[in-house]
């Protein structure tokens, strides 16, 4: 199964710009997505396909890479923002999620 | 406006089969694929398998011999069944739906809380 590995936490304050990153133990081409999940809520999907904005996601959130390395930036910041984000492939078989960064705004 | 909402029972015993049913709305089951994706408590997210606009099924080998996903496109339903639970399977199951030929998910349900417990 592909591995996806995320650093497990980071903290910003709001304002600044943050980037998370994600790294595919083989390569995804471009089939790397991003999602956003605030506790007690469903994942949401922010970024497809590695730099495609979802419906209704604001231009805050950016998305980057390809192969094996993906960076999800959040730019600028907001208090709103604090949740877990997690990237998902979906070339190889089984798709597989990472473990998924927790993001906290200071 | 593109629903899925899960149904299912919140308690099963351990060694029993688990049935959940996904609902949706706002799209047809035939134009997307709908997957399962289930998260323990506190930990990531796993996916199960999913079933293709055209009916076909694939499932995560981990999970392949316990696991069958189907649907009732006239219901606009799809069904899990997943034998011989055990504690490790207790975990919030969600349903989702695919951006087509992506493998994006652009919409979940609310997700229905699972507990494997005697």
């Amino acid at each position: 199964d592909t591995v996806l590995t995320q650093s497990p936490a980071l903290a910003v304050s709001p304002g600044e710009r943050v980037s998370i990153s994600c790294r595919a133990s083989e390569g995804v081409n471009s089939y790397m997505h991003w999602y956003q999940q605030k506790p007690g809520q469903q994942p949401k999907l922010l970024i497809y396909k590695a730099s495609n904005l979802a419906s209704g996601v604001p231009a805050r959130f950016s998305g980057s890479g390809s192969g094996t390395d993906f960076t999800l930036t959040i730019d600028p910041v907001e208090a709103d923002d604090t949740a877990t984000y997690f990237c998902q492939q979906s070339w190889n078989d089984p798709f597989t999620f990472g473990s998924g960064t927790k993001l906290e705004i200071k | 406006q593109v629903q899925l909402k899960e149904s299912g029972p919140g308690l099963v015993q351990p060694s029993q089969t688990l049935s959940l049913t996904c609902t949706v709305s706002g799209f047809s089951l035939t134009s997307n694929s709908v997957s399962w994706v289930r998260q323990p408590p506190g930990k990531g997210l796993e996916w199960m398998g999913a079933i293709w606009s055209g009916g076909s099924t694939d499932y995560n080998s981990a999970l392949k011999s316990r696991l069958s996903i189907s649907r009732d496109t006239s219901k606009s339903q799809v069904f899990l069944k997943m034998n011989s639970l055990q504690t490790e399977d207790t975990a919030i199951y969600f349903c989702t739906r695919a951006i087509t030929m992506m493998g994006a998910f652009d919409y979940w349900g609310q997700g229905v809380m699972v507990t494997v417990s005697s």
